[in-house]
């Protein structure tokens, strides 16, 4: 079953502009995780927070965590056309150590030139 | 990073027959292996989980009859859908689970399958 709701469920916004994208879940983490997907491809990890971690930066990503409102965002600044992809958070752990993921419903983020 | 690959990339078979998929981990071995489906424009749902030298692990509401997986090796696990129906068209795509913490898992690139 999905545990994570994401928001919005679709983006469009201008080259250049920052895109912000909110994921909520349901149950405790040991982490989360960032995913892109280009349409009808695999999925590209873009970055992973631990439950213990608030903010996380990697190049133009910027990546925070509120357990305490189970939720977490994904800043895209200066954003690109290459950008225009869909974005999935997911969720791995809790108590036990399964290894599995748990997506959220996406958000397709469309980047216009 | 880690490379996963996946065949084939596209799969067209005719309703009744099986169709195996390979997910295998290119430079790393993976003692646990993930298979996901994902029906258009939606988000990925967990089918199962792979585990090398025992029995998979289905998720809730996914038959283990009609999608076997077989997980023979450190790098390669298999996923056979059998008498495959259209209704399980979809796009098929697996991960692999590096060893070590933070268990970071790699996609492969996925399986477009078309039941006709």
């Amino acid at each position: 079953s999905q545990q994570g709701e994401e928001d919005p469920q679709a983006l469009s916004i201008q080259e250049g502009e920052n895109a912000t994208m909110n994921c909520s879940y349901k149950t405790s983490i040991n982490n989360l995780q960032w995913y892109r997907q280009n349409s009808g491809r695999g999925l590209v990890h873009l970055i992973l927070i631990r439950s213990n971690e608030r903010e996380k930066h990697s190049g133009r990503l910027r990546v925070t965590l509120d357990t305490s409102k189970k939720s977490s965002s994904l800043l895209i600044t200066a954003s690109r056309a290459a950008d225009t992809a869909s974005y999935f958070c997911a969720t791995a752990g809790g108590s036990s150590n399964t290894g599995k993921l748990i997506f959220g419903q996406g958000t397709t983020l469309q980047v216009k030139p | 990073g880690a490379v996963v690959s996946q065949h084939p990339s596209r799969v067209i078979c005719k309703s009744g027959t099986s169709v195996k998929i390979e997910c295998r981990s290119l430079d790393f071995q993976a003692t646990t292996m993930f298979w996901y489906r994902q029906f258009p424009k939606q988000s990925l749902m967990l089918m199962a989980t792979s585990n090398e030298g025992s029995k998979a692990t289905y998720e809730q509401g996914v038959e283990k009859d009609k999608f076997l997986i077989n997980h023979a090796s450190l790098t390669l696990s298999t996923l056979t859908v059998t008498s495959a129906h259209p209704e399980d068209s979809s796009f098929y795509i697996c991960s692999a689970r590096a060893p070590l913490w933070p268990y970071e898992q790699y996609f492969g690139p996925g399986t477009r399958l078309t039941v006709t």
